[in-house]
Order: structure tokens, then sequence, then C-alpha cells
């Protein structure tokens, strides 16, 4: 059981819109700690799309974007490419637990 | 460009011990603080531990506190993980990834290195 709750998955067709939400809690997001995300190709290294909440690292297309609110965050991908298929975890600081702490991760399908 | 690498996976026993290292380079790796994160088969990525650039702050989680520990070595531009008393569900894959502090994005990280504990 992960501290930060995702979908296990979503899917879209090509050039829709998919949002991908992670609920935590108090102690983490709702503490207003930071929330990243990655997206994670099997075999591959994972890679930031998204950090402290809304802002895109160089060469990420701003297809992806983020939003926060209270303890829950969300990731969107406008514009579906079949090369979105992924997995996409967020991930936040924990204060009671100090140390960071990812959610489950939600598998992306384009149909 | 930023490069780490992750050596030093292997199969191992329970209860036997590992080491893995995680070589640096491409930026001033002694102003960066480091984690270590890993996937088990067919599950999501976990954190595991995280040191700041100079040892004097570390974190762990629960599931490897006692067991494992963190340490680099800024004059070889190393990070390593020294694991202890190693268990079946330690199995997985293990990333070390860059962050300037524990709360801010891990924004690179190595292709991993497969640790497999069985008997």
């Amino acid at each position: 059981q992960s501290v930060l709750t995702q979908p296990p998955s979503v899917s879209g067709a090509p050039g829709q819109r998919v949002t991908i939400s992670c609920s935590g809690n108090t102690s983490n997001i709702g503490a207003d700690n930071d929330v990243h995300w990655y997206q994670h190709l099997p075999g591959r290294a994972p890679k930031l799309l998204i950090f402290a909440d809304t802002n895109r690292p160089s060469g990420v297309p701003d297809r992806f974007s983020g939003s926060k609110s209270g303890s829950s965050a969300s990731l969107a991908i406008t514009g579906l490419q079949a090369d979105d298929e992924a997995d996409y975890y967020c991930q936040s600081y924990d204060t009671s637990l100090s140390g960071c702490v990812f959610g489950g991760g939600t598998k992306v399908t384009v149909l | 460009q930023v490069q780490l690498v992750e050596s030093g996976g292997g199969v191992v026993q329970p209860g036997r011990s590992l080491r893995l290292s995680c070589a640096a380079s491409g930026f001033r790796f002694n102003n960066y603080g480091m984690h270590w994160v890993r996937q088990a088969p067919g599950k999501g990525l976990q954190w595991l531990t995280f040191t700041s650039y100079d040892e004097s702050n570390k974190y762990y989680s629960e599931s490897v506190k006692g067991r494992f520990t963190i340490s680099r070595d800024n004059s070889r531009n190393t990070l390593y993980l020294q694991m202890n008393s190693l268990r079946v569900e330690d199995t997985g894959v293990y990333y070390c990834a860059r962050s300037s502090s524990p709360r801010a994005g891990l924004y690179y990280w190595g292709q991993g290195t497969q640790v497999t504990v069985s008997s």
C-alpha cells in the first residue's frame, strides 16, 4: 500500500486528454511539500516530467502539466500520443516519515 | 552531460550482503544530494534512502532502516549502498538518482542494476 494513491490505469485515444490523480494527506502533499511526476518506460531510467507541482524541466513538452490542491495533485497529458504509453508516478516528501514517498504508479494506455 | 552508472548487482542468498555503487560524471558531485530507489518485479518505484551532499543528513525508509547504509566518496564521485541481511523481498532493480534536497525532484537517474535475493 503506497502512501500516495494513484489509479492503477487510465486510457485514452490519440489526441485526447487524460488526467492522473495523486492523493496524499496532511503529512505529505497537504503539508505543502512539493509534488513531482515521473514517466517510466520498461527497462529505462525514470524521467522527471514535472517538478515542484507545476514546473517542466527543459525538453518536456507542454502537453504535460501538473497541478495541486490541498492534499491532492494531478498530472494532465493533452494531445495523447502513442509514445506516451508508460507508467507514471507521483512523488513527494512525507514530514512524518522523514523521507520521500511515491504513488503506486498509473499505467497509461493509448487506445 | 550528466551520467549516473550503477554497478554491483547480482544474485545473492538471503541473509548475505551486497554493496552497490553509482558512478557519477558530468556535474559537480559534491554539490548534490543523492537517492537510492528500487523497483521490485511487477511493482512500482519505492524510495529507499537519501544522503545530502556532505553526508550530514541521511534518511531511510522503514523497510531498509537498520539493514541498508547509504554513503558517498566525493573524491571518487561515487555513491554507495551497503545492503546487509538481504531478504527475498529486496529483489529488484536499484536506481541511483540526483536531487538538490530530499524534498526536491529526482532530476537525473541511472539505468539501474538488478539485485536478486534467492536461495
